[in-house]
């Protein structure tokens, strides 16, 4: 069975940094690009950033570039998004997601980690 | 940027016909996909490269993509189909991201 299992998130200062995981398992992790994804409370889905199987290429979405960097360790199945300069429009669910390729979409995701930066 | 233009809100009555659009700038030569997101819960894939599904998803729902506008119908609707819906393309025509739509809800009445 696929899993996504997403940890880090929480309650955080403005200007602060976060560290998200993404714990994979039950697929070959290291074949696949993952992304990053989030919901802000009461809002659609927003793209945040993508890494492709060796991490050979990597995007950014124009509203977190220069603050966030996104990385992975296929010899531990995981994914990471280092948060820094963190705002309160940063305040979201973020989900991890894997996608073959741009013609499959994003098949699994996980059940996401709520961020808060608030004083 | 490339942006897709979604309604916010489709309303339907049960066993009928729900038609989702997506309106985006050339949209027909993209790939498209859909996905289901009910309350609490992480989105779904429902449709991918504008008419494919996963396995596990019913055949009610299906894709078509043409021009300027993609939809996602959902025939015999049922009320567990109740849910938002985003559509989603790569954008590789200036920044290279993905773009996902507003989303809209579809409301089973």
């Amino acid at each position: 069975e696929v899993q996504l299992v997403e940890s880090g998130g929480g309650l955080v200062k403005p200007g602060g940094s976060l560290r998200l995981s993404c714990a994979a398992s039950g697929f070959t992790f290291s074949s696949y690009s993952m992304n990053w994804v989030r919901q802000a409370p009461g809002k659609g889905l927003e793209w945040v950033s993508s890494i492709s199987s060796s991490s050979s290429y990597i995007y950014y979405a124009d509203s977190v570039k220069g603050r966030f960097t996104i990385s992975r360790d296929n010899a531990k199945n995981s994914l990471y998004l280092q948060m820094n300069s963190l705002r309160a429009e940063d305040t979201a669910v973020y989900y991890c997601a894997s996608f073959h390729d741009i013609l499959t979409g994003f098949d699994y995701w996980g059940q996401g980690t709520l961020v808060t930066v608030s004083s | 940027s490339y942006v897709l233009t979604q309604p916010p809100s489709v309303s339907v009555a049960p066993g009928k016909t729900a038609r989702i659009t997506c309106g985006g700038n050339n949209i027909g030569s993209k790939s498209v996909h859909w996905y289901q997101q009910k309350p609490g819960q992480a989105p779904v894939l429902v449709v991918y490269d504008d008419s494919d599904r996963p396995s596990g998803i019913p055949e009610r729902f299906s894709g078509s993509n043409s021009g300027n506008t993609a939809t996602l119908t959902i025939s015999r609707v049922e009320a567990g189909d109740e849910a938002d819906y985003y559509c989603q393309v790569w954008d590789s025509s200036s920044d290279l991201n993905w773009v996902f739509g507003g989303g809209t809800k579809l409301t089973v009445l």
